[in-house]
C-alpha cells in the first residue's frame, strides 16, 4: 500500500511571505495528487490537484508541483493571508483506490 | 444544493452503548468513506464502500461496523468494542472508484464518557 509522509508538521510564516509543504509517496503507480485544506471543526476541502501527466499547476496564489522521479509533490502558497491559516493534507490514493492522507501541516500566518 | 450531510454535529454517549452516525449524499457518488480524526492528527480510514451492498475495512476497522444498503447512505456504528471512541468522524464520497476529488461532510464530534 501507499506510504505517505508530509513535512513540515507545523509552519509559521509572516503575512505576505510564501509557504511550501512537501508530500512524499511510495507507490510509483500513483497518478493523482491532491491537496486539501481543513479549517477548524470542518471537513477538508480540495484546494488544488494535479495528475501525473503534468509537472505544475497554478490557481491564483496556490500552486502544486510534481516530481514523479523523486516521488514527491509540493504545495506552494504565495502572498499568504490570514485566511490561509489552516491544516493542509496531501492525499495520494493507492492502486486499490484507498485514499491515504498525510499527517497534516498546521500553517499559521503571523500578522 | 448537492452535498454530504452528517448528523448530528455533536453526539454524547455513555460508555458501553453502541451509537450510529449518519452520512447521506445526494451527489450520486458511487464510493463512500468513513474517517476518524483525533485532536491534532491526520485522518485515518475506518471503512469504505465502492458500490452498494459492498464495503471494505480500512486501517482501523476494529470496533466499528457499516452498511451500504442504498447508494446515498453509509451509516457508521461505533460499537462498545471500540476502546477509544471519542473523536471527530468524517464521511466522504467520490464520483467513481477511480482516483478523484473527495467531497467531505461537516463531521460528527462523538464524546463517550
Amino acid at each position: 500500500g501507499e506510504n505517505v509522509e508530509q513535512h513540515p508538521s507545523t509552519l509559521s510564516v509572516q503575512e505576505g511571505d510564501s509557504a511550501v509543504i512537501k508530500c512524499t509517496y511510495s507507490d510509483s503507480a500513483s497518478n493523482y495528487f491532491p491537496w486539501y485544506k481543513q479549517e477548524l471543526g470542518k471537513g477538508p476541502q480540495l484546494i488544488i490537484d494535479i495528475r501525473s501527466n503534468v509537472g505544475e499547476k497554478k490557481d491564483q496564489r496556490i500552486a502544486v508541483t510534481l516530481n514523479k522521479t523523486a516521488k514527491h509533490f509540493s504545495l506552494h502558497i504565495t502572498e499568504t493571508q490570514p485566511e490561509d491559516s489552516a491544516v493542509y493534507f496531501c492525499a495520494p490514493p493507492d492502486p486499490s483506490s484507498k485514499i491515504i492522507f498525510g499527517s497534516g501541516t498546521r500553517l499559521s500566518i503571523r500578522p | 444544493d448537492g452535498g454530504i450531510t452528517q448528523s448530528p454535529k455533536y453526539l454524547f454517549r455513555k460508555e458501553g452503548q453502541n451509537v450510529t452516525l449518519s452520512c447521506e449524499q445526494n451527489l450520486n457518488h458511487d464510493a463512500m468513506y468513513w474517517y476518524r480524526q483525533d485532536p491534532g492528527q491526520g485522518l485515518r480510514l475506518i471503512y469504505y464502500s465502492q458500490i452498494v451492498n459492498d464495503f471494505q475495512k480500512g486501517d482501523i476497522a476494529e470496533g466499528y461496523s457499516v452498511s451500504r444498503e442504498k447508494k446515498e447512505s453509509f451509516p457508521l456504528t461505533v460499537t462498545s468494542a471500540q476502546k477509544n471512541p471519542t473523536a471527530f468522524y468524517l464521511c466522504a464520497s467520490t464520483p467513481g472508484t477511480g482516483v478523484s476529488e473527495q467531497y467531505f461532510g461537516p463531521g460528527t464530534r462523538l464524546t463517550v464518557t
